[in-house]
């Protein structure tokens, strides 16, 4: 059975840095990407980016490069989201899922989402 | 790269179908056949429904269809049913090879 557990919940103050985590199981972790979907509280969803294990490339929305970095344990099967500089604007859910098909381009698979809260 | 168009809201009787569609460009749904669809309770999580525009995953009742024609994608639940009333997102690959959600729709069941 395919499973992407996801870290818990955070609160965090502006300025402040932080990592998500998104642990897989059930699949081979380096042979498909990962990606980070975000989604502010009462709208909608919006693709952030993507990483693939196998070879460490990422791609970003051109919204959300430069903002957030997408990484990778192989080792721990484990993706991660990382801010260097939270803002408030950055409260939201985070979900990490699992892409299939030709370019990787529906996503079949989904952790339970990461509530990061950022107040001061 | 701007979210593709979708209804606010739509709703129906339960038994009935209702239709919800999904406008980009020809960058995106009009330029290549990966439109995908994904349901949206609250609090959760979301679950795949239709994938490469009409292709529906194992345990999707075939009562939920997609089609496309030129730029607009179109997913069709018939036989509504109360557990149907959900948000509904679309999302495309892209010619930057970016992916792109749709802006939702919240699906009533009167």
């Amino acid at each position: 059975e395919v499973q992407l557990v996801q870290s818990g919940a955070e609160v965090k103050k502006p300025g402040e840095s932080l990592k998500i985590s998104c642990k897989v199981s059930g699949y081979s972790f380096t042979s498909y990407w990962i990606a980070w979907v975000r989604q502010m509280p009462g709208k909608g969803l919006e693709w952030m980016g993507m990483f693939y294990p196998g070879d460490s490339e990422s791609r970003y929305s051109p919204s959300f490069q430069g903002q957030v970095t997408i990484s990778a344990d192989k080792s721990i099967s484990t993706a991660y989201l990382h801010w260097s500089s939270l803002k408030a604007s950055d409260t939201a859910i985070y979900y990490c899922a699992r892409p299939r098909g030709n370019r990787a381009e529906y996503f079949q698979d989904w952790g339970q989402g990461t509530l990061v809260t950022v107040s001061s | 790269q701007s979210a593709l168009t979708q209804p606010a809201s739509v709703s129906g009787s339960p038994g009935q179908s209702i239709t919800i569609s999904c406008t980009g460009t020809s960058s995106d749904v009009g330029g290549y056949n990966f439109v995908s669809w994904y349901q949206q309770h609250p609090g959760k999580a979301p679950k795949l429904m239709i994938y490469e525009v009409s292709h529906r995953p194992s345990g999707v009742p075939d009562r939920v269809s997609g089609s496309k024609s030129g730029n607009t994608a179109s997913l069709t639940i018939s036989g509504l049913q109360p557990e149907d009333e959900a948000d509904y997102y679309c999302s495309s690959y892209t010619s930057s090879s970016t992916r792109v959600f749709g802006t939702g729709t919240k699906v009533t069941v009167l």
